[in-house]
């Protein structure tokens, strides 16, 4: 696609239950980023992609969290027994390994833990 | 973690001032970017500099890398009202790996 599509745009879940937030990258995007950004604060990052393999995850608050990217392409962030700490927006963003160049970024889904 | 700091933390100007915001890092890196945040939601990537690079333009934007001090700034001339948004610095220490995000600036411009 042109962009990077982010799904679904807002979510809200209640404490405990289990949720997966989608990206979709721009076409021939070999790197693919997940990032969390709370109120008031700059993103934080969670794990890269690079093709299909996860090239670092050391972002993942804990073992609660889990990425998958099963063709290269699209990716979900997993997240299980959601806590309320973990509502923030969370950020998709790609880019070509070809060359260094910067971020494109998705609209980012807000999540909400009630 | 956040690797760099903004200052100012909010700036408010007129239309056509110039607005500077500074960034500073704590580690070497390898390539410095900014980034446009408007409502909270995706960001717009804005402009690349490289560890070997002093100054860079864009349109309206210019930035400058001090690797010696650990800082940049991002100067905007000649401000419209649609420039209004939060700015972010990002560093990479190597080519094609994380960027870490800096705290931001809330830039507000009045017509």
């Amino acid at each position: 696609g042109a962009g990077v599509s982010q799904t679904p745009s807002n979510k809200v879940t209640e404490k405990g239950k289990y949720v997966e937030l989608r990206c979709d990258p721009i076409s021939g995007h070999t790197a693919l980023y997940w990032y969390r950004q709370s109120l008031g604060q700059g993103p934080e990052f969670l794990i890269y992609f690079q093709g299909t393999g996860a090239a670092d995850d050391s972002g993942l608050p804990n073992d609660r969290f889990f990425a998958v990217r099963p063709e290269g392409s699209v990716s979900t962030l997993k997240i299980q027994r959601t806590e309320r700490g973990d509502s923030a927006v969370y950020l998709c963003a790609s880019s070509p390994l070809t060359r260094l160049y910067g971020y494109t970024f998705g609209s980012g889904t807000r999540l909400t833990v009630v | 973690s956040q690797q760099g700091e903004e200052d100012p933390q909010a700036l408010s100007i007129q239309e056509g001032e110039n607005a500077t915001m500074n960034c500073s890092y704590k580690t070497s890196i390898n390539n410095l970017q900014w980034y446009r945040q408007n409502s909270g939601r995706g960001l717009v990537h804005l402009i690349l500099i490289r560890s070997n690079e002093r100054e860079k333009h864009s349109g309206r934007l210019r930035v400058t890398l001090d690797t010696s001090k650990k800082s940049s700034s991002l100067l905007i001339t000649a401000s419209r009202a649609a420039d209004t948004a939060s700015y972010f610095c990002a560093t990479g220490n190597t080519g094609f790996q994380k960027l870490v995000f800096g705290t931001g600036t809330r830039l507000l411009v009045s017509p």
